[in-house]
């Protein structure tokens, strides 16, 4: 248990449907990230929240839409998704000291028909 | 932009050593991690290193950081079946602006009875 959790677990959208992701973390970290992992890929960086600003937005579709209303909680707001999309989507935490340690939830399996 | 590779695949005995390689490319990184990631669940952080270090040992875990070369190895001492996971790189600076790391395709370690 690392203190960041992640719901659903698991989900399945078509194509045409609108759901959300949801992260939260307790541990009083000030940054917060959503990657999305792939098979024999690398994890890729969606978004970066810093003070519950957005400090990174790597060139993903905008049918990402990501909210951080405090500092606890991390949204990834999904629509008209396509089955490319298909992943495991982790969402992390990081704290102010030094060594810059994030710490993961137990991701998202999302399945997209 | 940055990049971190790793090998895909690695199996061993049970009770041999376990040598897992990273290469990166970013010379201003400060910190060097490895985290693992068991089935069904995120990533932890197993260890790090500092860049000015070359070498870190804690319990089973030995790192070792060829700052030249830009190689990063992690060995896991006398392996046990618990130790099947898929283990990534990463490197970053957490002091930067967008606190990012930069994570490699994760190597999947299996270990054999």
């Amino acid at each position: 248990e690392t203190g960041v959790t992640q719901t659903p677990r698991h989900l399945v959208m078509g194509m045409t449907n609108k759901k959300s992701l949801k992260c939260e973390q307790h541990l009083g970290h000030n940054a917060m990230y959503w990657y999305k992992q792939s098979a024999k890929k690398p994890l890729e960086l969606m978004f970066v929240y810093s003070l519950e600003e957005r400090v990174e937005n790597n060139s993903v579709p905008s049918r990402f839409s990501p909210e951080c209303p405090n500092s606890s909680h991390l949204f990834l707001h999904l629509h008209t998704l396509q089955p490319e999309d298909s992943a495991l989507y982790l969402c992390a935490s990081q704290g102010v000291g030094p060594r810059g340690e994030q710490f993961f939830g137990p991701g998202t399996r999302l399945t997209v028909l | 932009g940055e990049d971190v590779e790793q090998s895909l695949f690695l199996s061993v005995r049970e009770g041999d050593s376990s040598v897992i390689n990273c290469t990166y490319t970013d010379s201003s990184s400060t910190y060097l991690y490895w985290y693992k990631q068991e089935p069904g669940a995120g990533l932890q952080l197993l260890t790090y290193i500092f860049s000015n270090m070359d070498m870190k040992q804690d319990q089973r875990l030995t790192v070792l950081l060829n700052k030249k070369d830009k190689h990063l190895s992690l060995r896991i001492a006398d392996t046990q079946t618990g130790d099947s996971a898929i283990y990534f790189c990463a490197e970053g600076d957490p002091s930067g602006s967008a606190r990012q790391l930069t994570f490699g395709s994760g190597t999947q370690l299996t270990v054999l009875p």
